[in-house]
């Protein structure tokens, strides 16, 4: 069974460009998540879909941060623009079933390093 | 407000030793409790979860964590320390708050295994 995928595994930017995340969840999860991690920290949650609704986005930063999840299966997070404090590593993930208590399964992330 | 408290941002011990790795977490109502383990590069594997039921929860690679409520712990143990788990190590809870549930890590535990 195929992992989590997402790209590109690192992207090096200018402040103020924009920058996209890539992330395929495993099939047949119907819940993916996307976090940020700073170095030495535990992950952030940032958005959380059940299928094509984002149910949870209240840590999503919305003046420059965007996601989507057409059809309810691969997602695009989305920075515009991009500041240095932005600099972490950005995590997918993806569980199956929509309650609390489940696995989740996580991508390898996307190094982000705003110059 | 929910929170993880990991103690030790470090801990060391030496190949063949008990480890013991702790967890608190503040929530007026029991969450889900997991524990999380990430390898350098990788993104986060599950070791072990606590939903309901037996309050001893056993995991992968010999790791096991006790529920105890009267104490808000989650403590991660393992008898005897091998090299190959030197890694971090996330705490992570998972209460329902405001009609949904919501997702929050520790900061996480880096273990060192001396040979």
């Amino acid at each position: 069974e195929a992992g989590v995928v997402q790209s590109p595994r690192y992207k090096i930017i200018e402040k103020k460009q924009p920058v996209a995340f890539w992330c395929n969840p495993i099939s047949g999860h119907n819940t993916l998540y996307w976090y940020l991690q700073n170095l030495g920290q535990g992950p952030e949650l940032l958005i959380r879909y059940e299928n094509e609704e984002a149910v949870d986005d209240s840590q999503l930063p919305k003046d420059r941060f965007s996601a989507e999840r057409l059809k309810g299966v691969d997602s695009t997070l989305k920075i515009q623009p991009a500041e240095l404090g932005d600099s972490a590593v950005y995590l997918c993930a993806s569980s199956y079933g929509l309650a609390g208590g489940r696995e989740q399964f996580f991508g390898p992330g996307t190094r982000l390093t705003v110059l | 407000a929910q929170s993880v408290t990991q103690l030790g941002s470090h801990v060391s011990v030496s190949e063949g030793a008990l480890v013991l790795l702790r967890c608190n977490y503040s929530s007026s109502v029991p969450p889900y409790l997991f524990w999380y383990v990430q390898y350098p590069n990788q993104g986060l594997q599950l070791l072990l979860k606590y939903t309901t039921g037996a309050t001893l929860v056993k995991g992968i690679n010999g790791f096991e964590a006790e529920f105890k409520k009267s104490e808000t712990s989650f403590h991660l143990t393992k008898p005897s320390a091998h090299m190959s788990d030197a890694a971090e190590y996330f705490c992570a809870v998972s209460p329902f708050v405001g009609g949904t549930y919501k997702y929050i890590f520790g900061t996480g535990t880096r273990l060192k295994v001396l040979a």
